[in-house]
Parts: C-alpha cells; sequence; structure tokens
C-alpha cells in the first residue's frame, strides 16, 4: 500500500519557467511533510518542509503548497534552472513516530 | 550539519555472504532509518530505530535485520545476501524536530 505518491514518473520544463512538482497520500495520520532533491550516486539533500497546520511555505525559488482535503501537496520551482535537474521526492511523517514514507519520485529536467 | 556516514560507496558480494552494512551519524539525534532505492519505487523504508536497542519494523524487512548498540551507529544487516537485495541504501538520522539527514548511498551489488 503505497502512502504518498508521486503520480508523475518524470518531467521536462524550460529553463526560467516554472517546475510543478505534485505528491498525494493517503495517510491522514502525517502531520509533516518534506521534499528532497536527489542527483545520482548521492544521498538525497532536504529542500523545504510545511507541517500539517500550514497551507503554504516559502523558501528562495522553492514553494510548497498543502491541501488537506485533498490529500495534496505540490512544489514549485520558480525560475527553474539546469541545476534544478533531478530526482524530487515528497515525503510524509506519522506523528508521534517520526518515521518518514516516501513517495516514487519524480525526475525533474531542466532544459537550457 | 549533521553528517550521516555509511561505511562504503559501492559494494559487491556473493549470493548467501553475510553483508554488513555501517552507518555513523554524529548530532546525537535519536532515529536512525535505512531505506533502499530502486527504479520506479522510490525510497522504502526497511528498519527504523527511534533509541539505542529499539527498532522497529519498515515496510520491506523481510531478508534483513538491524543493530543499534549505540546511538551514532546503525548498521543494515543482510543475513544471506540475494541478487534482488541489490540496490542503492540509503542511511538517515533526525531529531524529534529535525528533518532527515541522509548519508551518501551504498551501492550494493550482488551477484
Amino acid at each position: 500500500d503505497q502512502q504518498v505518491k508521486q503520480n508523475s514518473p518524470s518531467l521536462s520544463v524550460q529553463e526560467g519557467r516554472i517546475s510543478i512538482l505534485n505528491c498525494d497520500y493517503t495517510n491522514s495520520m502525517f502531520d509533516y511533510f518534506l521534499w528532497y532533491k536527489k542527483y545520482p550516486a548521492e544521498g538525497p539533500t532536504f529542500l523545504i518542509s510545511i507541517s500539517s497546520i500550514k497551507d503554504k511555505n516559502e523558501d528562495g525559488r522553492f514553494t510548497v503548497f498543502l491541501n488537506k482535503s485533498a490529500k495534496h501537496l505540490s512544489l514549485h520551482i520558480v525560475p527553474s534552472q539546469p541545476g534544478d535537474s533531478a530526482v524530487y521526492f515528497c515525503a510524509g511523517r506519522t506523528s508521534g513516530t517520526y518515521k518518514y514514507i516516501f513517495g516514487t519520485g519524480t525526475r525533474l529536467k531542466v532544459l537550457a | 550539519d549533521v553528517k550521516v556516514t555509511q561505511s562504503s560507496r559501492y559494494l559487491v558480494k556473493r549470493t548467501g555472504e553475510k553483508v554488513f552494512l555501517e552507518c555513523v551519524q554524529d548530532m546525537d539525534h535519536e532515529n536512525m532509518f535505512w531505506y533502499r532505492q530502486d527504479p520506479g519505487l522510490g525510497l522504502r523504508l526497511i528498519y527504523f530505530s527511534y533509541d539505542v536497542k529499539m527498532k522497529e519494523k519498515g515496510d520491506i524487512p523481510e531478508g534483513y535485520s538491524v543493530s543499534r548498540e549505540k546511538k551514532e551507529r546503525f548498521s543494515l544487516i543482510l543475513e544471506s545476501a540475494s541478487t534482488n537485495q541489490t540496490s542503492m541504501y540509503l542511511c538517515a538520522a533526525s531529531g524529534a524536530n529535525t528533518e532527515a539527514f541522509f548519508g551518501q548511498g551504498t551501492r550494493l551489488t550482488v551477484v
């Protein structure tokens, strides 16, 4: 049972445009959501997070939106840069356990 | 920044061997995790530890065990390696109110 789903395995965007990566979850016990970026042969690095009590969090070019009623979150990258090309994972954390459940990932390619 | 170090970047082992993957973190975080990453399947949680000697099964614990004798060290053990355990293994650590910090990964090939 996949608790966190990223239905788009890949996405291509022109440099300078907006990248929107989507994530759906089924576990209503998630209280915290995170996005990670991963380059090949490296570990994932943390990008941005959002608590379940908020609906938006912004950090520079990255903004995460949370729609709890739809159990959906999205990551917006504006403007997209070639260095943003990587695999992006969303994750949810279950309240009280600090266990992180990750999605299947979306490979973003930013075209110069 | 938390540093999470995995003992090997690349490993090649034979089917049936007992394999140890070691992970050390330097920030006194309570929680440590082992994930594996496979194409199309994302990061899947194998085991999770929330304190010394405490562990909890993740989504895919079969064929694996773990050991956490000291707070900073979390080991993943493949009791009898099989070819379907060829994967990228990722260790992570987190505090009570922090994100998870990952090591650089170990690419394990079982032949």
